[in-house]
């Protein structure tokens, strides 16, 4: 079945270091592609998508870009602030709608 | 406030007891989705809506489990004879499906359930 897979937390990094969080996936057909984010305390948020090969999501200073010969998703910011310390989950869906398949989530921890 | 609200926030109760948790959607939206999560792990899709029609449910969603969405708009999940192993934080998300667009799922801050 479809499943998503992320690099394994926590993520400890200092501000204004580069952040790269690995995200592979196994899905039939065409998913779209998506990085929520869970701030402390607070609901997902939806952080980038894509939704084609090749495409790139960004915001935030955040970008990821669709790979499909990778199967790959991976989220990176060039320089990250304390503010950006949260869990990340990377998530698929297959049928535009549909229920999303979500990532274990990887904890970031960024320090003065 | 206009986001998808859901009621209780927090939730204890007794094994073997029922439980039953409200979502809010926001108003517009047609479909609305329920999730799992425990400690550590992401989200799990449980079943979802389209207006009032159950159009999925999970292989998770045991006959303990069920959810309606009676009048389109908000949404109960029930869990009935609850065992130590239902604990976890249950979410609920809403968006608005026109067509064959994409369409982004809002969350709720989530029910924590506590089975002692």
């Amino acid at each position: 079945g479809d499943s998503v897979t992320q690099m394994e937390g926590p993520v400890t990094l200092s501000e204004e270091a580069f952040l790269t969080i690995n995200c592979t996936y196994t899905a039939t057909g065409y998913p779209s592609l998506f990085w929520y984010v869970q701030y402390p305390g607070e609901g997902l948020q939806l952080l980038l998508k894509a939704t084609k090969a090749d495409d790139k999501g960004s915001n935030k200073g955040f970008e990821a870009t669709y790979r499909k010969e990778t199967t790959s998703f991976h989220l990176e910011k060039g320089s990250v602030q304390v503010s950006d310390s949260a869990v990340y989950f990377c998530a698929l869906e297959r049928n535009q709608g549909g229920k999303l398949i979500f990532g274990q989530g990887t904890e970031l921890s960024v320090k003065p | 406030d206009t986001g998808v609200s859901q009621d209780p926030r927090h939730k204890i109760t007794k094994r073997g007891q029922n439980v039953t948790f409200r979502c809010d959607p926001i108003s517009e939206h047609n479909r609305l989705y329920w999730y799992r999560q425990t400690l550590g792990q992401g989200p799990e899709f449980l079943t979802y809506f389209q207006n009032e029609a159950q159009l999925e449910k999970s292989r998770l969603l045991s006959n303990r489990f069920s959810a309606e969405r009676p009048k389109g708009s908000f949404s109960t999940l029930e869990i009935q004879r609850t065992e130590q192993g239902d604990s976890a934080m249950y979410l609920c998300a809403s968006s608005l499906a026109l067509g064959n667009s994409y369409n982004e799922q809002f969350f709720g801050p989530g029910t924590r359930l506590t089975v002692l």
